[in-house]
C-alpha cells in the first residue's frame, strides 16, 4: 500500500527542539517531492516547503524560510521537520504530503502530527 | 505571491441542492488548480486537479470548472456526507497556495 506514516504527537515546552518524521512507502521514495503542510487550530492550510530525497534538493515558503528545517533519508525512505525553538504559534496539525512534481498537487497525505507548544 | 479567494467562506444548503464553490486566483494560472476535501477531524482529500480531472474513486457528483483566474467547483447533488470544508489550491508555481476554504454545511 502507498502511504505516508508520520510519526506521533508531540507536546512541548517553548524554546524546546523537535524534529517529526514522515516515512514512505510503497513506492519509490526517492522519485518523488514529500512537502510539509501546516494547519493551525481551526484555520486553513499553508505550504511550508518540500525537499527531494533523490537530491535533497529542498525549497521553502517564505513565510516559513529560516523558522523550520526540512529534511531527508532516502536509507529509510523518511523525510523530516524540525524545529529548533519552538514557539507557542507553532502549536498546529502537521501534514506530510507527497506532490506530483515540484510545486503540483498533492494526491498522498500522511495522517498528520500534533504539534502542542506549552508552557 | 498569487493569492487564491474562496468565497463563500461558509454555506449552509439542504440534501439534493447542487452547490457550487468560487475560487479566484489573482493573476492568471491557466487550469492549474486542484480541489481538496477535508471532513472534520480527518486528513485532506484530493477531489480534482487541472481545474476539472476528478481524482479516481471521487463521486461523479463533484466537478470543476474554470481556466485564468476564476474556477468553481460544483456538487451537483449534495448529501450528507458532503459536509467537509473545501479548499482550491494553485500549483503553476511557487508557492502552491490554499485558497481560505469553504465550509459546507446541511441545513
Amino acid at each position: 500500500e502507498v502511504q505516508l506514516v508520520q510519526s506521533g504527537a508531540e507536546v512541548k515546552k517553548p524554546g524546546e527542539s523537535l524534529k517529526i518524521s514522515c516515512k514512505g512507502s510503497g513506492y519509490s521514495f526517492t522519485s518523488y517531492w514529500i512537502g510539509w503542510v501546516r494547519q493551525m487550530p481551526g484555520k486553513g492550510l499553508e505550504w511550508m516547503g518540500i525537499i527531494y530525497p533523490g537530491d535533497s534538493d529542498t525549497r521553502y515558503s517564505p513565510s516559513f524560510q529560516g523558522q523550520v528545517t526540512i529534511s531527508a533519508d532516502k536509507s529509510i525512505s523518511t523525510a523530516y521537520l524540525q524545529w529548533s525553538s519552538l514557539k507557542a504559534s507553532d502549536t498546529a496539525m502537521y501534514y506530510c504530503v507527497r506532490p506530483l512534481g515540484q510545486f503540483r498537487y498533492f494526491d498522498l497525505w500522511g495522517r498528520g502530527t500534533l504539534v502542542t507548544v506549552s508552557s | 505571491d498569487i493569492q487564491m479567494t474562496q468565497s463563500p467562506s461558509s454555506l449552509s444548503a439542504s440534501v439534493g441542492d447542487r452547490v457550487t464553490i468560487t475560487c479566484r486566483a489573482s493573476q492568471g494560472i491557466s487550469n492549474y488548480l486542484a480541489w481538496y476535501q477535508q471532513k472534520p477531524g480527518k486528513v485532506p482529500k484530493l477531489l480534482i486537479y487541472a481545474a476539472s480531472t476528478l481524482q479516481s474513486g471521487v463521486p461523479s457528483r463533484f466537478s470543476g470548472s474554470g481556466s485564468g483566474t476564476d474556477f468553481t467547483l460544483t456538487i451537483s447533488s449534495l448529501q450528507p456526507e458532503d459536509v467537509a470544508t473545501y479548499y482550491c489550491q494553485k500549483y503553476n508555481s511557487a508557492p502552491p497556495s490554499f485558497g481560505g476554504g469553504t465550509k459546507v454545511e446541511i441545513k
